[in-house]
This record gives structure tokens, C-alpha cells and sequence, in this order.
């Protein structure tokens, strides 16, 4: 399996444009998270979903976030407008965690390095 | 609501030397326990993990944990220290809570090995 697939790998952009950042988990897993790691908040989760419904999207700082996740093998989450405070590294995470466990690995996809000028 | 404290920001080594590194959690039942790693430029990895059982878990690279309930920690450990050992460590507690499935990072601890 290639792992957790996110493009682009970096991406450069003006304040007030649109971002998308995609993610492809594993296939098979059930849950797919998104995190946002930066140097002075550490590694933040913002959203994830349990077979492509959203279950807890309280970590998403403000409504210029969103996030989709229209089928098992995609997800995008999505900055618009997009700002300076948004730079950061996005990470995408997929495991299979079953009925009851959370025993089982989060895997991480290589990230995205997000710059808003 | 469950949190994870790495005291050490930074830590500094010697190859060839030990090291532990501290986790502290909170969580009121029983935790799941991870340490992940991440190396400059990539995603986090699993190191070890623990959730039931015997409370000293061995995990990939050399790297062990031991669970002390009492003291609420999930220290890591390796015995000698390699060079390829330099990165940012991550321990995370997590909960499960009907389909809620979710972990609690710590804030890292960067690991410099001297050679």
C-alpha cells in the first residue's frame, strides 16, 4: 500500500485566496483525521470522520475551514478566505479502529506545508 | 477531557548514551498510551503503543515504555542512542467514547544526539 496520499506537498498563497488540501487514506481504514501542527500550538486535530460522516469538527478554529469527505478514498479540507495565521503543516491521518478498539495505528500521511503570504 | 504533558522541550544526548523521555497524561479510565515519532519533514510514526496488559511494551527501534498508573506516566526509553535517533518525539493518550475515537498529542520533545 502507498500509505496516506496528500497533495500538494507544499503550497504558496496569497492572503484571501482559496486553499484545498487533499488527502487519500489508506484503503480500508475507517476514520480519517486532519491535523494542524505549528510551532506554538503543537500538533492540533481539527476535524475527523468514521466512514466518511464527520464526528467531531470542534477543533476547526473558525468558519473558514471546512472539510469534506464525499467517499472512503478522499477527503479535502478546505481555507477560504485564506490568512497569514493559517501557515502551517496540514496532516492527514487514517486508521482502522473497528466497533470498539483504538488500539490499532494512526498513519500519517507526509503532510502539506501551507504558506499564506 | 484527557491531556498529555511532555515536560522536556528539547534534550540533548550523546550517542550511545541513555534516554527517557517524560510523558505525563490525564485521563480518568484506563488510557490508550502512544509514543510517535517524527523525523524532520515527514508524518509521525508509531513507536509503541499500550492499552492493557503488561505495563512495560516494547516498540520498534530498540524504544520501550513502561505504564505507571500511579504516576500517571508513559516514560520512554532506549538504552543506547543512534545518531538516526534525532527527531521530535510525540506521546499521546487517547479515548474511546461510542464512535469517537480520538488522541491528545503532547506538545514534542526534540531529540539532539551529539556524535
Amino acid at each position: 500500500d502507498a500509505g496516506v496520499i496528500q497533495s500538494p506537498r507544499h503550497e504558496v498563497t496569497e492572503m484571501g485566496q482559496e486553499v484545498t488540501l487533499r488527502c487519500k487514506p489508506i484503503s480500508g481504514h475507517d476514520y480519517l483525521f486532519w491535523y494542524r501542527q505549528t510551532m506554538m500550538r503543537g500538533l492540533e486535530l481539527l476535524i475527523y470522520f468514521n466512514n466518511n460522516v464527520p464526528i467531531d469538527d470542534s477543533g476547526m478554529p473558525e468558519d473558514r475551514f471546512s472539510a469534506k469527505m464525499p467517499n472512503a478514498s478522499f477527503s479535502t479540507l478546505k481555507i477560504q478566505p485564506s490568512e497569514p495565521r493559517d501557515s502551517a503543516v496540514y496532516f492527514c491521518a487514517s486508521t482502522l479502529f473497528g466497533p470498539e478498539s483504538l488500539s490499532n495505528e494512526q498513519f500519517f500521511g507526509p503532510g502539506t506545508r501551507l504558506t499564506v503570504l | 477531557a484527557q491531556s498529555v504533558t511532555q515536560p522536556d522541550i528539547h534534550i540533548t544526548v550523546s550517542e550511545g548514551a541513555s534516554l527517557e523521555l517524560r510523558c505525563n497524561y490525564s485521563y480518568g479510565a484506563t488510557p490508550y498510551l502512544f509514543w510517535y515519532v517524527q523525523s524532520p519533514g515527514q508524518g509521525l510514526q508509531l513507536l509503541l503503543k499500550y492499552f492493557s496488559g503488561d505495563t512495560l511494551v516494547q516498540g520498534i527501534k530498540g524504544f520501550e515504555a513502561e505504564f505507571k498508573r500511579s504516576q500517571s506516566s508513559f516514560n520512554l526509553r532506549k538504552p543506547s542512542v543512534h545518531w538516526s535517533d534525532a527527531a521530535e518525539y510525540f506521546c499521546a493518550v487517547g479515548f474511546v467514547s461510542g464512535s469517537a475515537r480520538q488522541l491528545t498529542f503532547g506538545s514534542g520533545t526534540q531529540l539532539t544526539v551529539l556524535p
